[in-house]
């Protein structure tokens, strides 16, 4: 059974780093062709895709937030990090985590999800 | 990047009828397009990907047909638990992108 967890700091200033953490069962990150995504979705909005993960460290980040996002993993530990850099209020949404099905290490749709965590930029 | 444009935003149905929700993409993507239902409280849910393939789980009285630039999914003789919020989303090419989402509310 494929479960995972997000969890994060709840709120943080603008200008600052967000780190979250995706902490999940039932499948390895260093299997061959598992793969973690993370998307988001401001409060009453649709869902954006932000980044992929892939079980070689192969990464997607979505270009439309250039070079603020980093995507890692901990294999040993069962857990995949978004840090998403120079928060702004714009940043505020609710943040999933999702295992990824993919082919030839492009992400395609997300099989399971996580509840998703809250994340507030304010000052 | 693909824009994906889900109509109607807002749904209004009695449970035992049946429901259309229309996804329309900016180009052509193929059959590369997933469902998601998504509830609060709730992980959000795959229900379809290839545009027609149920994910293992799905009730069969939920259906997804279109390829190239229009799809529909297809609720029929609608459950209480179906009341909740659409998504499709292409993968055909990067980023991947969700259209606007439709919220099904109970008539």
């Amino acid at each position: 059974q494929v479960t995972l967890k997000e969890s994060g700091p709840g709120i943080l200033q603008p200008s600052h780093t967000l780190s979250l953490t995706c902490s999940f069962s039932g499948f390895s990150l260093s299997t061959y062709g598992m793969g973690v995504s993370w998307i988001r979705q401001p409060s009453g909005k649709g869902l954006e895709w932000l980044a992929s993960i892939w079980w070689n460290g192969n990464t997607y980040n979505n270009p439309s937030l250039k070079s603020r996002l980093t995507v890692s993993k901990d294999t040993s530990n069962n857990q995949a990090f978004l840090k998403v850099t120079s928060v702004d209020t714009a940043d505020t949404a609710t943040y999933y985590c999702a295992h990824t099905h993919g082919w030839y290490l492009l992400p395609y749709y997300f099989d399971y999800w996580g509840q998703g965590v809250m994340v507030t930029v304010s000052s | 990047d693909v824009q994906m444009t889900q109509s109607p935003s807002y749904l209004a149905a009695s449970p035992g009828e049946s429901v259309f929700i229309s996804c329309k993409a900016s180009k052509s993507i193929s059959n590369y397009l997933a469902w998601y239902q998504q509830k609060p409280g709730e992980a959000n849910k795959l229900l379809i990907y290839s545009g027609s393939t149920l994910q293992s789980g799905t009730p069969s009285r939920f259906s997804g047909s279109g390829s190239g630039t229009d799809f529909t999914l297809t609720i029929r003789n609608l459950e209480p638990e179906d009341f909740a919020v659409y998504y499709c989303q292409q993968y055909y090419e990067k980023p991947l992108t969700f259209g606007s989402g439709t919220k099904l509310e109970i008539k």
